[in-house]
């Protein structure tokens, strides 16, 4: 059984178009995350929904909405996707929303942007 | 200042040998750490916590050092599948702050 699922594994597409990434859990946990990590290997928070609520929203780009019809999906929603957008999106959920906690990652989307 | 710095490596080592790392962070507050391990285009998954002065774990060990603000990695007897790259993690207020990851590669 998949504990954090992402879809789609891949995604290419050109600049300026619009695209969704999906995000399921099944571990019951409260809090999702929405995390980039680029070329450099650095993994950074984008975005934070705990019971559906957003708690963390760092200094991402407008073009970037996050949407959380329940606590067991996140979905991320980027639009006029620019080069700079190429990278890994990784998913992740944790018990609570504390820095205390595991956190269980999905397996990542790999977005290029040409 | 980076939040967490790591030595990205990488660490080559050959099996059985003994591997150490370190991780430095900037947070003096944060209280608990981790160590994640990431294998190639995978994601991320905890290692071990560190939540006093250090943890042992069968063959690996972290120690914490909060006077000079580092968390070290040891990997004893390295296997082949200790190849991976290992991430530090630090809180820093309400969210985890990851480096960029320590690089080790243990060959036949």
């Amino acid at each position: 059984d998949t504990a954090v699922s992402q879809t789609p594994k891949y995604l290419v597409t050109q600049m300026g178009n619009d695209k969704s990434i999906k995000c399921e859990q099944n571990l019951g946990h409260d809090t999702m995350y929405w995390y980039k990590q680029d070329s450099k290997k650095f993994l950074k928070i984008m975005f934070s929904y705990n019971n559906k609520e957003l708690i963390i929203n760092e200094t991402v780009p407008n073009r970037f909405s996050p949407k959380s019809p329940d606590k067991a999906h996140l979905n991320l929603h980027i639009n006029s996707l620019e080069l700079g957008d190429s990278a890994v999106y990784f998913c992740a959920s944790s018990q609570e929303g504390t820095t205390d906690n595991e956190q269980f990652f999905g397996p990542g989307t790999r977005l290029t942007v040409l | 200042r980076k939040e967490v710095e790591q030595d990205p490596g990488p660490f080559n080592v050959p099996e059985g040998a003994t591997v150490a790392f370190n991780c430095t962070y900037s947070n003096s507050a944060s209280q608990s750490f981790f160590w994640y391990r990431q294998d190639c285009r995978k994601e991320p998954k905890l290692l071990m916590s560190v939540y006093s002065s250090g943890n042992e774990d069968g063959r690996f060990t972290a120690q914490l050092n909060r006077a000079s603000q580092y968390i070290s990695l040891l990997i004893r007897d390295s296997k082949l599948s200790d190849s991976a790259t290992y991430l530090c993690v630090a809180p820093n207020d309400y969210k985890l702050s990851f480096g960029a990851g320590t690089t080790v590669t243990v060959r036949a």
